[in-house]
């Protein structure tokens, strides 16, 4: 089965960096684009990055382009999300989730979620 | 970017009422359209996608509806383990945008 493990989340000062691991099985990794979404404190959900299977091409939101970098590693079945310049408003449990399809409409549109990891940006 | 607006925001609704809910995109999304359910605490959960293809496990009396601007969730009769937060979600075009969610309560 489908399984997504987060990691690496905790309590950084503004300004500092972290970087966030997604652990993944139960499918084929390298075969599909993957996509990082955040929630913060009681609110909604935010995309925030995708990255294409090969790690070719990546789209970001405008509120973490320029901070933020998603990456992988599929010999490892791993996704990453190196955060920078951290901002309290980064503040969130960041999930990453996975695809339908490995292409077309269905590689932007979710079928599996990770349990997430939460990230304070706190002074 | 596409807006994605949800109504209502909250609910209160018994076990066994048909209940809807309805999201609207800023532009015209296709059927690229989806409904997740999220509860307290929890990851969210994949219900419909395509606008009214249901996901595999979900139960029957979850339906979709709608194209272009304008859809519905649809619950034929509401469960205790349906009282959650409803989020809908367009992916016709990056950036991926959500609706602020609607929260069903118990009446």
């Amino acid at each position: 089965q489908v399984q997504l493990v987060e990691s690496g989340g905790g309590v950084v000062q503004p300004g500092r960096s972290l970087r966030l691991s997604c652990a993944a099985s139960g499918f084929t990794f390298s075969s599909y684009g993957m996509h990082w979404v955040r929630q913060a404190p009681g609110k909604g959900l935010e995309w925030v990055a995708v990255i294409s299977y090969d790690g070719n091409n990546k789209y970001y939101a405008d509120s973490v382009k320029g901070r933020f970098t998603i990456s992988r590693d599929n010999s490892k079945n791993t996704l990453f999300l190196q955060m920078t310049s951290l901002r309290t408003d980064d503040t969130a449990v960041y999930y990453c989730a996975k695809p339908r399809r490995v292409a077309a409409a269905g590689s932007r549109s979710f079928d599996y979620w990770g349990q997430g990891t939460l990230v304070t940006v706190s002074s | 970017d596409i807006q994605m607006t949800q109504s209502p925001s909250s609910l209160s609704a018994s076990v066994g009422d048909r209940v809807t809910f309805t999201c609207r995109a800023s532009q015209g999304v296709n059927n690229y359209l989806a409904w997740f359910q999220q509860k307290p605490g929890k990851a969210p959960k994949s219900l419909i996608y395509a606008a009214s293809s249901l996901q595999s496990g979900v139960p029957s009396r979850f339906s979709g509806s709608g194209s272009g601007t304008d859809f519905t969730l649809n619950i034929s009769s509401l469960q205790p383990e349906d009282f959650a937060t409803y989020y809908c979600q367009q992916y016709n075009s990056y950036p991926l945008t959500f609706g602020g969610g609607t929260k069903v309560e118990i009446k």
